[in-house]
């Protein structure tokens, strides 16, 4: 089936580690985003990304890291610099941003501070 | 910014519509109006999306007044299973060039037996 997969579900981190989240998807857009969800809030956006080898920063990129080296992987990285990184992060993807394509999501990667 | 408004939470009988009222009362004329759900500890999942037609889809009817100031979101008859957070939200075009999607806090939708 065509989708987003985000891996892992859950996944724990020590203080001053870097860790990395992944995204995958088959469903040959060309646009990818990575948000945030903290409890009882709204997405915030991290990072956007339009095509291959391109990407700008969202609202909250501060202490975080993207690459976008193939169309179909966006991976999200949370430095040691992210002080409170806590949260449910959720990747998405659309066909072409600038033509009003809905973004789809994948079901996200729930992080925690051990 | 275009920003929304919405109840934080709506009941709904079983097999009766749900109709989830939204404000965007300062939607610029090229802003495209987007509904998803959330069901918890999950995506979001795309509804619909209009400009200033109601659009009708598989999973619900999107209704925009006229001024496009408000929009409805119909779920014709709700099932126990379309219990979700429902999000109204305004694609907004930024400086740069790139878009964003900004989701706030929601209408928690109840749907009882």
């Amino acid at each position: 089936d065509g989708g987003i997969t985000q891996s892992p579900k859950y996944l724990f981190r020590k203080e001053g580690q870097n860790v990395t989240l992944s995204c995958e998807q088959n469903l040959n857009h060309d646009a990818m985003y990575w948000y945030r969800q903290d409890p009882g809030q709204g997405l915030r956006l991290i990072y956007y990304s339009q095509i291959v080898n391109d990407f700008q920063k969202g609202d909250i990129a501060e202490g975080y890291s993207v690459s976008r080296e193939k169309k179909e992987s966006f991976p999200l990285t949370v430095t040691s610099a992210q002080k409170n990184p806590t949260a449910f992060y959720l990747c998405a993807s659309s066909d072409r941003d600038s033509d009003n394509q809905p973004q789809h999501f994948g079901d996200g990667t729930r992080l925690s501070i051990l | 910014d275009a920003k929304t408004t919405q109840p934080p939470s709506m009941d709904c009988a079983e097999g009766r519509a749900a109709n989830l009222p939204c404000n965007h009362s300062t939607i610029s004329g090229n802003e495209y109006v987007y509904w998803y759900r959330q069901i918890h500890s999950q995506g979001p999942q795309y509804i619909i999306h209009g400009l200033k037609n109601n659009e009708t889809n598989e999973m619900a009817s999107l209704i925009i007044t006229e001024d496009r100031k408000s929009s409805t979101l119909i779920l014709p008859h709700a099932t126990l299973r379309d219990t979700a957070v429902y999000y109204c939200i305004v694609r907004v075009y930024m400086n740069s060039g790139y878009s964003t999607l900004t989701f706030g806090k929601g209408t928690m939708l109840l749907v009882s037996p």
